[in-house]
């Protein structure tokens, strides 16, 4: 079955430690995106790639980086940069047509805690 | 600035008490607008996509509408299982990013 796969599902990281957040998927889609949810707060855009080898920044990109070298992969470095990393970070793809308009379809979650 | 707010921030229901949930936005020429339902601990399961004023959307006890300036989602009968956190989303204008809600919390009793 077709889908999104994000890793660890859980994941902890020391003061001063970067760690990257596995996405991968195989729908064949062309966008990927980064999210971060926070309590009481509407999911944030980090980073999106509409296609290889590009990116752009989202709206809370301040310490994190990514990559995008695969179609079917989109990895998310959260650095020693971002200070207040604890959160639930989503991951999400979407096919890309002309006059076309695709929902999301989301992976399953990485809960990263700062300890 | 374009935005999205949903209300209530919580809903309890008895099992059977059908309700709406609401998705108000302010976003110029909206190209779609999204509702997701997210389990605790689980990325958005998506549920609909509406495109225009008028247009409604059915799935097992959830409908969902579209005005000019708003969405419902309206939960008929529900049922302890349809206990969730509901999300709605726009298109931002040019963009393929999308404008999230900070989502409307349901439970429902037995």
């Amino acid at each position: 079955d077709g889908g999104i796969t994000q890793s660890p599902k859980y994941l902890f990281r020391k003061e001063g430690q970067n760690v990257t957040l596995s996405c991968e998927q195989n729908l064949n889609h062309d966008a990927m995106y980064w999210y971060r949810q926070d309590p009481g707060q509407g999911l944030r855009l980090i980073y999106y790639s509409q296609i290889v080898n590009d990116f752009q920044k989202g709206d809370i990109a301040e310490g994190y980086s990514v990559s995008r070298e695969k179609k079917e992969s989109f990895p998310l470095t959260v650095t020693s940069a971002q200070k207040n990393p604890t959160a639930f970070y989503l991951c999400a793809s979407s096919m890309m047509k002309i006059g076309g308009n695709y929902g999301y379809t989301f992976g399953s979650g990485t809960r990263l805690t700062v300890v | 600035e374009d935005q999205v707010t949903q209300s209530p921030e919580a809903l309890r229901l008895q099992e059977g008490e059908s309700s709406s949930l609401n998705c108000s936005y302010t976003v110029s020429g909206l190209r779609g607008l999204f509702w997701y339902r997210q389990d605790p601990g689980k990325g958005p399961e998506f549920l609909f996509t509406l495109y225009s004023a008028g247009e409604e959307k059915e799935k097992e006890r959830l409908k969902a509408t579209l005005t000019k300036k708003e969405s419902f989602l309206h939960i008929t009968a529900p049922k302890p299982e349809d206990s969730a956190t509901y999300l709605c989303a726009v298109q931002a204008p040019g963009t393929y990013k999308y404008i999230f809600g900070t989502g409307t919390r349901l439970k429902v009793l037995a």
